[in-house]
């Protein structure tokens, strides 16, 4: 079974600063891991995924990840915070067996200020 | 190319009644998953298509929920007797999937359903 863990309900940045969303995760097996990102009344987008080629992963819109197997987090950050970054942010998990599903974690809302 | 399309975008019933919400795939795709993203239990898996495989149900939360796929492309997910609880966005996802890594999933937009 596989399971995760976002730190923060809500973060909140000013613009121009840097963006850092934590998740941890838990996997029987080796775990792929994902990063999609919900804007208001818009469907989830892939931000960028982890499947055990190069531990720092780089996305869409400047954000990207580090793999940490011995701390199993995958946090989500991006340099610079642009207004258009305010959004839902879900760290998913998936394992390479049997239906693939993912699971989701609960979610980071990203208010990003002016 | 075009993405994943679900229908009606929003749709209001009453307690009771049968609702049928619909999911077009990215053509080619080969796996289709249902999601319901609601507010006390977040994102959730509730079905999952492959081929010509059976459909692995697992995660339906009861027999008033349903779902088929219907030449290996557009599928249907029925819930009967809708109950106020089943107030959600149900959301589709497709994929192609392979023999070797673990593939994208692309997602609709999502049906938003109020249960009155």
């Amino acid at each position: 079974a596989q399971s995760v863990t976002q730190l923060d309900s809500h973060v909140s940045v000013s613009e121009g600063t840097p963006v850092l969303l934590r998740c941890n995760y838990s996997s029987s097996y080796s775990p792929s891991l994902f990063w999609y990102v919900q804007h208001p009344n818009k469907g989830l987008q892939l931000l960028l995924k982890y499947t055990s080629a190069a531990t720092l992963v780089k996305g869409i819109n400047g954000f990207e990840a580090e793999f940490k197997k011995s701390e199993t987090s995958f946090h989500l950050t991006k340099p610079s915070a642009h207004m258009s970054d305010a959004a839902e942010y879900f760290c998913v998990v998936s394992v390479n067996t049997g239906r693939r599903a993912l699971t989701f974690g609960s979610g980071t809302r990203l208010q990003v200020q002016p | 190319g075009a993405g994943v399309s679900q229908s009606p975008s929003n749709k209001v019933t009453e307690k009771g009644k049968d609702v049928e919400l619909r999911c077009d795939p990215i053509s080619g795709h080969t796996a289709l998953y249902w999601y319901r993203q609601s507010l006390g239990q977040g994102l959730e898996f509730l079905i999952y298509f492959q081929g010509n495989s059976a459909p692995d149900k697992s995660g339906l939360p009861s027999d008033r929920f349903s779902a088929e796929r219907t030449g290996g492309s557009v599928s249907t997910l029925t819930i009967q007797r809708t109950q106020q609880e089943d107030s959600a966005v149900y959301l589709c996802a497709s994929s192609y999937r392979t023999s070797g890594g673990l593939e994208t999933q692309y997602f609709g937009p999502g049906t938003r359903l109020l249960v009155l």
